[in-house]
């Protein structure tokens, strides 16, 4: 498996209260994904980065920002968490040199929820 | 814009074979993924096809149709671990993945 973690796996906290989660990886792998899954819609893009300091912007960036400052660590930051921020989130990891089918690794995902 | 269509919910029986649609409308391709996802769990690879025609692996198979846009899951054997729900996620031109909603299987003893 995959050696990639997510903390914290469970929050819940207050709308208008900054909100970081990590995502730590072990493998060396260079592109790194912060995914959001809700009831109804497929896994929506917050935000990717394909090394240390490179990182853009995904389908669904408003209100969230990013940090990779280490290959290993990817830090998902909600400046002031809405409602609509509650959520499951999903890092993933992706390797895209060697012989595999660039398929991604997922972290065991953050459950927030904002009251 | 793009999109991928999968039905939302299927109902097999254990020990029956189930077969899983996916539908994608993409710019561009680059191969189409299946994923499985339990229940309060992280989506797990099942396969990934990049040309036309059946994968085999084990109980699972994949199919693919670039030009109709086109591929499905194939469960042979349904087991009640299978009850999962099964995503399906096309590479753009620009290797950004695409997702389609999730197929969630529900198997019957």
């Amino acid at each position: 498996d995959a050696g990639i973690t997510q903390s914290p796996r469970h929050k819940v906290t207050e709308t208008g209260t900054p909100v970081t989660l990590r995502c730590h990886q072990t493998e060396n792998h260079r592109y790194m994904y912060w995914y959001r899954q809700d009831p109804g819609h497929g896994l929506r893009l917050i935000h990717y980065s394909y090394g240390v300091k490179d990182t853009d912007k995904g389908e669904v960036s408003d209100g969230y920002s990013v940090s990779r400052s280490k290959t290993e660590d990817f830090l998902l930051t909600l400046e002031s968490a809405t409602s609509s921020q509650t959520s499951v989130y999903f890092c993933a990891i992706r390797d895209p040199s060697g012989g595999d089918t660039g398929e991604l690794f997922f972290g065991e995902g953050s459950r927030l929820t904002v009251l | 814009g793009q999109n991928i269509d999968q039905p939302t919910e299927m109902t097999a029986t254990e020990g029956a074979i189930v077969q899983i649609n996916c539908t994608y409308q993409t710019s561009g391709f680059n191969g189409l993924f299946w994923y499985q996802q339990h229940a309060g769990e992280a989506p797990t690879f099942l396969s990934y096809n990049v040309l036309d025609g059946l994968e085999e692996k084990g109980r699972f198979s994949s199919f693919l149709s670039r030009s109709k846009g086109y591929s499905y899951l194939l469960l042979k054997e349904l087991q009640m671990k299978d009850s999962a729900s099964y995503l399906c996620a096309v590479w753009d031109s620009n290797y950004q993945l695409i997702w389609g909603a999730g197929t969630k299987l529900i198997i019957k003893p």
